[in-house]
């Protein structure tokens, strides 16, 4: 059963215009999502990150938005630069001591010139 | 700096050999997580562990085992390799988890392993 799902496994934008990245979740009990992004080769590095009782949260060009009505959080980066490209991953967690986090599949974004 | 490390980049196996993957971070760090990556599949935990000599089983433990001795390394066994084990390892570490802060995992930059 997958909890966190990014329904799109690539994207493709060109460099300077908005990449938005979606994630959904079913639920109801996460209450902190991050976002991570991965390089081949290299270890998930920490984004952004947001807290359930903001809808937003920004950070330079990267902003989540959060609508937990609709168990629905994005990434924005504005403007989109070629060294964007990645792998990002969405996560979710219940927070508590032992708590693990969720992870979503992927969506591989790539900045073209 | 923070910093996970994992012994290796690389690593070649053979079918039923026992392949120990090993992880040292050094941020005083409470709880730490295994990891594999596939594609298509994400990162899907295997175990982890919240302090030493805990652990718990992840979302796909089967064919592994793991061991914490010491706060700082956290061990992934694979008791007899197989293909399908055939994957990018990655070991992470936080301190234990709050309502608005230590949420965050530091990942090592992983283990690419090829059992043949």
């Amino acid at each position: 059963d997958q909890q966190v799902k990014q329904n799109s496994p690539s994207l493709s934008v060109q460099e300077g215009r908005i990449s938005i990245l979606n994630c959904d979740y079913t639920n109801s009990m996460f209450d902190y999502f991050l976002w991570y992004k991965k390089y081949p080769a290299e270890g998930p590095t920490f984004l952004i990150s947001i807290s359930s009782i903001k809808d937003k949260n920004e950070d330079g060009r990267f902003t989540v938005f959060l609508n937990k009505s609709a168990k629905h959080l994005s990434l924005h980066i504005v403007p989109s630069q070629p060294g964007d490209s990645a792998v990002y991953f969405c996560a979710a967690i219940i927070t508590g001591t032992a708590s693990k986090l969720t992870f979503g599949t992927g969506t591989r974004l790539q900045v073209t010139l | 700096d923070v910093k996970v490390t994992q012994s290796s980049r690389y690593l070649v196996k053979r079918t039923g050999e026992k392949v120990f993957l090993e992880c040292v971070q050094d941020m005083d760090h409470e709880n730490m997580f295994w990891y594999r990556q596939d594609p298509g599949l994400g990162l899907r935990l295997i175990y982890f562990s919240y302090d030493v000599k805990m652990k718990e089983k992840g979302d796909i433990p089967e064919g592994y085992s793991v061991s914490r001795e010491k706060k700082e390394r956290f061990s992934l066994i694979l008791e007899s390799a197989s293909t399908n084990q055939t994957s990018m390892y990655l070991c992470a570490s936080r301190y234990p988890s709050g309502r608005f802060s230590y949420n965050e995992q530091f990942f090592g930059p992983g283990t690419r392993l090829t059992v043949l």
